[in-house]
């Protein structure tokens, strides 16, 4: 069965770093996605991505942050000054229009834990 | 704006027992989607099942099922004959019926199973 792969599963980092994280979404999927868990808590939206350009971000989604789908695989989010702060799960998902029952049910990738020193 | 609320932090359930995980969620869109995703001590997010806000019935894949009580705005996970392996988080979802719409998921609940 397809599925949504992530690398690192785990980056470690200095503060002030920058990072990117990858992501190789379902194949045929046309939307994308990036969440985020900080230990504990609920998981928070970041990002929407469809048709190359960011469709919808949340407040967290800040100028530190960009995304980018560089050929027709990868996904990825780059945090380019990381703080303290960013130490937490971040999810990529992918979904597309044929979803069962008609529904935008995204899967979900494995994760990847920053951790930011 | 879109609402989850989980109101159970935890929860410990015997194996075999039939457990309900209450959701209850606040939106304006006459259309949206309603998930269970479990996630596992590994830390991975696994889709359990998914509600239409039109489906005129409960959803329901294996074990579990969906209670979906539209006029109440409750979406309660019911997992029947519980398993240790069940133990985990379970976090409710929900999302307007756009195909990019984003998943706005609740504080979730930690349910532990006992042998």
């Amino acid at each position: 069965e397809p599925e949504v792969t992530q690398t690192p599963s785990h980056q470690v980092t200095q503060m002030g770093q920058e990072v990117i994280l990858r992501c190789v979404p379902i194949s045929n999927h046309l939307y994308f996605y990036w969440y985020r868990q900080i230990l504990g808590q609920k998981v928070e939206f970041l990002v929407s991505f469809y048709n190359n350009e960011i469709s919808e971000k949340s407040e967290i989604f800040d100028d530190q942050f960009s995304v980018e789908r560089p050929d027709g695989s990868n996904f990825t989010l780059k945090i380019r000054s990381t703080k303290l702060e960013d130490s937490a799960m971040y999810f990529c998902a992918s979904s597309d229009t044929m979803g069962r029952g008609g529904n935008n049910e995204q899967f979900f990738g494995p994760g990847t834990r920053l951790t930011v020193l | 704006a879109q609402k989850i609320t989980q109101t159970q932090p935890g929860m410990f359930v015997q194996e075999k027992e039939a457990v309900t995980l209450d959701c209850t969620y606040d939106t304006s869109d006459p259309s949206y989607g309603l998930f269970w995703y479990k996630q596992p001590s590994s830390g991975e997010m696994i889709f359990l099942i998914y509600q239409g806000s039109y489906d005129q019935q409960n959803a329901t894949e294996g074990r579990y099922s969906l209670n979906f009580q539209k006029a109440r705005k409750s979406a309660n996970l019911v997992i029947s004959a519980s398993q240790l392996g069940d133990s985990a988080m379970y976090f409710c979802a929900m999302s307007r019926a756009d195909r990019d719409d984003k998943i706005i998921f609740g504080k979730g609940t930690r349910l532990h199973i006992l042998p």
